[in-house]
């Protein structure tokens, strides 16, 4: 089965900084996709960006991008130019070739004005 | 289009009881997938359902279940309600074909169980 782990359950950045979140995994599997979702307070679970592990150019979506490193299992997100409206709860996310998705357990962003 | 409805939002619940839950996918999606979102444990995959079969199914006793309608439509029961059962349970969409890995997300359920 394939693992997920967020080592930081809480970070902080000062608004227009940079952040970087870390997520690790684990798996057997070759081909396989890789995902940060973002969970503003109260609000709905959205799609922030996508990568997929047979690609080895690096996914970004304007002030979002990552850093996959397939060898040692690693998916960080970095968010450049942070603003307030980027405080949520962050999940890495893993989805295998069957279909099924496994979840960390969040690291809750706050952006300090 | 219209995104990932359920329904109820709110639900309170005596131990003991059965619940029922609603997801109703965007249109023209056809896989629906259940998390449980609890504090600290993060999203933990319940069942997915796709063209009204179960296609995978998470570590959750016989307690949870599941189905599918024509229409894509999903709902999901607890039955034997347990205070443990007290979550945010999410359901997410997506086309549901092989390279479809792009999931949408309800506003969730939010499950007191007292």
């Amino acid at each position: 089965a394939q693992t997920v782990t967020q080592s930081q359950p809480e970070m902080s950045v000062q608004e227009a900084e940079t952040v970087t979140l870390s997520c690790t995994y684990d798996t057997s599997e070759n081909n396989y996709y890789l995902f940060w979702y973002k969970q503003p307070p109260s609000r709905q679970m959205i799609l922030v960006i996508r990568q997929e592990a047979y690609k080895q150019q690096n996914a970004t979506e304007n002030r979002f991008s990552v850093n996959f490193q397939k060898a040692a299992k690693s998916f960080s997100l970095k968010i450049s130019d942070s603003q307030l409206g980027d405080t949520a709860m962050y999940f890495c996310a893993f989805g295998d070739t069957g279909n099924q998705f496994y979840f960390g357990t969040g690291t809750s962003l706050t952006v300090i004005p | 289009k219209a995104g990932v409805t359920q329904t109820p939002r709110y639900l309170i619940k005596t131990r003991g009881q059965q619940v029922t839950l609603s997801c109703s996918p965007i249109s023209g999606h056809r896989s629906v997938s259940w998390y449980q979102q609890t504090p600290g444990q993060g999203l933990q995959f319940l069942f997915e359902y796709f063209s009204e079969t179960q296609r995978n199914k998470g570590n959750f006793p016989g307690r949870f279940s599941g189905r599918q309608f024509s229409n894509s439509r999903s709902e999901m029961n607890v039955s034997t309600l347990e205070l443990g059962d007290s979550a945010l349970y999410l359901c997410a969409s997506k086309l549901g074909g092989i390279e479809s890995y792009e999931q949408y997300f309800g506003p969730g359920t939010r499950l007191t169980v007292t």
